[in-house]
Protein backbone atom coordinates (compact mmCIF):
# COMPACT_ATOMS: atom_id res chain seq x y z
CA UNK A 1 0.00 0.00 0.00
CA UNK A 2 1.20 3.14 -0.62
CA UNK A 3 2.26 5.26 2.42
CA UNK A 4 3.48 9.02 3.11
CA UNK A 5 6.12 8.01 6.28
CA UNK A 6 7.92 11.04 8.83
CA UNK A 7 11.00 10.57 10.21
CA UNK A 8 12.30 10.53 13.30
CA UNK A 9 8.47 10.51 15.48
CA UNK A 10 10.08 12.32 18.35
CA UNK A 11 13.21 14.50 18.45
CA UNK A 12 14.81 16.92 20.90
CA UNK A 13 18.03 19.04 20.22
CA UNK A 14 18.94 22.58 21.49
CA UNK A 15 18.92 25.97 20.24
CA UNK A 16 21.19 26.89 17.50
CA UNK A 17 21.09 23.80 16.05
CA UNK A 18 20.49 22.89 12.52
CA UNK A 19 18.20 19.88 12.22
CA UNK A 20 16.18 18.26 9.42
CA UNK A 21 13.23 16.44 9.43
CA UNK A 22 12.55 13.55 6.59
CA UNK A 23 9.32 13.14 4.79
CA UNK A 24 9.06 9.93 2.25
CA UNK A 25 5.81 8.96 0.33
CA UNK A 26 5.11 6.50 -1.76
CA UNK A 27 2.09 7.57 -3.64
CA UNK A 28 3.98 9.04 -6.46
CA UNK A 29 1.95 12.76 -5.81
CA UNK A 30 3.25 15.58 -7.76
CA UNK A 31 2.36 18.23 -4.72
CA UNK A 32 4.13 18.02 -1.31
CA UNK A 33 3.88 20.08 1.96
CA UNK A 34 4.72 20.52 5.42
CA UNK A 35 2.48 22.06 8.18
CA UNK A 36 3.12 23.14 12.11
CA UNK A 37 0.57 22.62 14.35
CA UNK A 38 0.21 24.60 17.39
CA UNK A 39 -2.28 25.24 19.59
CA UNK A 40 -4.52 27.98 18.70
CA UNK A 41 -3.24 28.26 15.19
CA UNK A 42 -4.44 24.72 13.39
CA UNK A 43 -2.15 23.53 10.65
CA UNK A 44 -0.42 26.49 9.37
CA UNK A 45 1.77 26.06 5.64
CA UNK A 46 5.94 25.90 6.36
CA UNK A 47 7.00 25.17 2.79
CA UNK A 48 5.32 23.36 -0.72
CA UNK A 49 6.66 21.44 -3.51
CA UNK A 50 4.80 20.96 -7.09
CA UNK A 51 7.06 19.05 -8.79
CA UNK A 52 11.05 18.64 -8.44
CA UNK A 53 13.09 21.43 -8.07
CA UNK A 54 9.96 23.23 -7.30
CA UNK A 55 9.74 24.84 -4.17
CA UNK A 56 7.78 27.83 -2.51
CA UNK A 57 7.22 29.55 0.45
CA UNK A 58 4.22 29.39 2.51
CA UNK A 59 2.57 31.42 5.89
CA UNK A 60 5.18 30.80 8.24
CA UNK A 61 8.19 29.94 6.26
CA UNK A 62 10.66 32.24 8.16
CA UNK A 63 14.10 29.63 9.86
CA UNK A 64 12.84 27.06 7.22
CA UNK A 65 13.81 25.26 4.09
CA UNK A 66 13.13 22.46 1.81
CA UNK A 67 14.44 20.91 -1.66
CA UNK A 68 13.00 18.26 -4.12
CA UNK A 69 15.57 16.31 -5.64
CA UNK A 70 13.14 13.67 -6.60
CA UNK A 71 9.79 13.08 -6.68
CA UNK A 72 9.24 11.14 -3.50
CA UNK A 73 11.08 13.17 -0.93
CA UNK A 74 10.57 16.55 0.62
CA UNK A 75 13.47 16.92 3.88
CA UNK A 76 12.27 20.49 5.79
CA UNK A 77 15.46 21.74 7.25
CA UNK A 78 15.71 24.32 10.08
CA UNK A 79 18.92 26.57 9.84
CA UNK A 80 19.04 27.37 13.19
CA UNK A 81 16.74 25.90 15.65
CA UNK A 82 14.78 28.38 17.57
CA UNK A 83 12.64 27.33 21.01
CA UNK A 84 9.77 29.23 18.99
CA UNK A 85 9.75 26.19 16.50
CA UNK A 86 9.31 23.63 19.12
CA UNK A 87 5.96 22.41 17.06
CA UNK A 88 4.32 19.12 15.68
CA UNK A 89 4.99 19.13 12.06
CA UNK A 90 3.05 16.81 9.82
CA UNK A 91 4.38 16.47 5.79
CA UNK A 92 1.71 15.86 3.35
CA UNK A 93 1.14 14.90 -0.42
CA UNK A 94 -1.53 14.97 -2.89
CA UNK A 95 -1.69 15.11 -6.64
CA UNK A 96 -3.75 17.48 -8.58
CA UNK A 97 -6.80 18.32 -6.61
CA UNK A 98 -7.13 15.71 -4.66
CA UNK A 99 -7.17 15.91 -0.70
CA UNK A 100 -3.98 15.65 0.72
CA UNK A 101 -2.79 12.55 2.24
CA UNK A 102 -0.47 13.27 5.51
CA UNK A 103 1.85 11.37 7.64
CA UNK A 104 1.83 10.93 11.52
CA UNK A 105 3.70 13.99 12.64
CA UNK A 106 7.17 14.56 13.80
CA UNK A 107 7.32 15.89 17.49
CA UNK A 108 9.82 18.82 17.67
CA UNK A 109 11.30 19.90 21.32
CA UNK A 110 14.13 22.69 20.65
CA UNK A 111 15.57 23.34 24.85
CA UNK B 1 -5.08 37.39 9.16
CA UNK B 2 -7.02 34.14 10.07
CA UNK B 3 -9.01 33.20 6.30
CA UNK B 4 -10.98 30.15 7.36
CA UNK B 5 -12.11 30.39 11.34
CA UNK B 6 -13.44 27.48 13.31
CA UNK B 7 -15.26 29.48 16.35
CA UNK B 8 -15.55 26.41 19.03
CA UNK B 9 -12.39 24.80 20.21
CA UNK B 10 -14.47 22.51 21.66
CA UNK B 11 -18.00 20.32 21.55
CA UNK B 12 -19.62 17.63 23.36
CA UNK B 13 -22.40 15.48 22.25
CA UNK B 14 -24.35 12.30 23.53
CA UNK B 15 -23.85 9.22 21.83
CA UNK B 16 -26.38 9.16 18.81
CA UNK B 17 -26.93 12.66 18.47
CA UNK B 18 -26.04 14.99 15.97
CA UNK B 19 -22.49 16.40 15.95
CA UNK B 20 -22.51 20.00 14.29
CA UNK B 21 -19.09 21.31 13.63
CA UNK B 22 -18.82 24.70 12.38
CA UNK B 23 -16.45 26.90 9.92
CA UNK B 24 -16.45 30.57 8.45
CA UNK B 25 -14.09 31.51 5.85
CA UNK B 26 -13.78 35.13 4.80
CA UNK B 27 -12.02 34.52 1.01
CA UNK B 28 -15.31 34.80 -1.65
CA UNK B 29 -12.48 33.41 -3.77
CA UNK B 30 -12.52 29.92 -2.21
CA UNK B 31 -13.54 26.93 -4.31
CA UNK B 32 -12.90 23.72 -2.71
CA UNK B 33 -13.30 22.74 0.70
CA UNK B 34 -12.12 19.85 2.85
CA UNK B 35 -12.59 18.38 6.03
CA UNK B 36 -10.46 16.50 8.37
CA UNK B 37 -10.63 14.46 11.63
CA UNK B 38 -7.44 14.16 13.70
CA UNK B 39 -6.43 11.33 16.61
CA UNK B 40 -4.03 11.96 18.67
CA UNK B 41 -0.97 11.04 17.65
CA UNK B 42 -1.91 10.68 14.15
CA UNK B 43 -1.45 12.98 11.16
CA UNK B 44 -5.32 14.13 10.03
CA UNK B 45 -7.34 11.87 7.14
CA UNK B 46 -9.71 13.31 4.93
CA UNK B 47 -13.50 12.90 5.56
CA UNK B 48 -15.31 14.77 2.95
CA UNK B 49 -15.06 17.57 0.51
CA UNK B 50 -17.24 19.91 -1.34
CA UNK B 51 -16.72 22.09 -4.28
CA UNK B 52 -18.29 25.76 -4.03
CA UNK B 53 -21.21 24.66 -7.16
CA UNK B 54 -22.82 22.31 -4.68
CA UNK B 55 -24.03 23.48 -1.30
CA UNK B 56 -24.57 20.07 -0.06
CA UNK B 57 -22.34 16.46 0.09
CA UNK B 58 -23.03 13.29 1.78
CA UNK B 59 -20.95 10.21 2.98
CA UNK B 60 -22.72 7.91 5.26
CA UNK B 61 -22.75 9.53 8.29
CA UNK B 62 -21.25 12.63 7.59
CA UNK B 63 -23.06 15.70 5.59
CA UNK B 64 -21.25 19.05 4.91
CA UNK B 65 -23.56 22.02 3.78
CA UNK B 66 -22.14 24.89 2.09
CA UNK B 67 -23.60 28.42 2.62
CA UNK B 68 -21.80 30.58 -0.15
CA UNK B 69 -23.61 33.80 0.72
CA UNK B 70 -22.62 33.47 4.36
CA UNK B 71 -19.04 32.06 3.50
CA UNK B 72 -20.15 29.43 6.39
CA UNK B 73 -19.74 25.61 6.20
CA UNK B 74 -20.50 22.95 8.35
CA UNK B 75 -20.45 19.18 9.03
CA UNK B 76 -23.23 17.22 10.54
CA UNK B 77 -22.80 13.86 11.97
CA UNK B 78 -25.48 11.53 12.47
CA UNK B 79 -25.82 9.74 14.69
CA UNK B 80 -22.51 10.57 16.19
CA UNK B 81 -20.59 7.59 17.84
CA UNK B 82 -17.70 7.46 20.39
CA UNK B 83 -15.13 6.91 17.85
CA UNK B 84 -16.01 10.00 16.19
CA UNK B 85 -14.28 11.88 19.27
CA UNK B 86 -11.24 13.42 17.74
CA UNK B 87 -10.22 16.56 16.52
CA UNK B 88 -12.12 18.13 13.19
CA UNK B 89 -10.21 20.35 10.96
CA UNK B 90 -11.94 22.33 7.66
CA UNK B 91 -9.60 23.72 5.19
CA UNK B 92 -10.04 25.72 1.79
CA UNK B 93 -8.32 26.74 -1.09
CA UNK B 94 -8.81 28.88 -4.19
CA UNK B 95 -8.72 27.48 -8.39
CA UNK B 96 -5.06 27.40 -9.61
CA UNK B 97 -3.64 26.00 -6.42
CA UNK B 98 -3.21 23.14 -4.72
CA UNK B 99 -2.51 24.38 -0.97
CA UNK B 100 -5.12 24.39 1.42
CA UNK B 101 -5.59 26.72 4.29
CA UNK B 102 -6.64 25.15 7.07
CA UNK B 103 -8.93 26.26 10.40
CA UNK B 104 -7.60 26.11 14.23
CA UNK B 105 -9.79 22.28 14.82
CA UNK B 106 -12.66 22.04 16.90
CA UNK B 107 -12.15 19.19 19.28
CA UNK B 108 -15.47 16.97 19.38
CA UNK B 109 -16.15 14.66 22.76
CA UNK B 110 -18.98 11.89 22.21
CA UNK B 111 -20.03 10.70 25.37
CA UNK B 112 -21.26 7.37 25.50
Amino acid sequence: DAEITQSPRHKITETGRQVTLACHQTWNHNNMFWYRQDLGHGLRLIHYSYGVQDTNKGEVSDGYSVSRSNTEDLPLTLESAASSQTSVYFCASSNSNQPQHFGDGTRLSIL
Amino acid sequence: DQQVKQNSPSLSVQEGRISILNCDYTNSMFDYFLWYKKYPAEGPTFLISISSIKDKNEDGRFTVFLNKSAKHLSLHIVPSQPGDSAVYFCAAKTSGTYKYIFGTGTRLKVLA
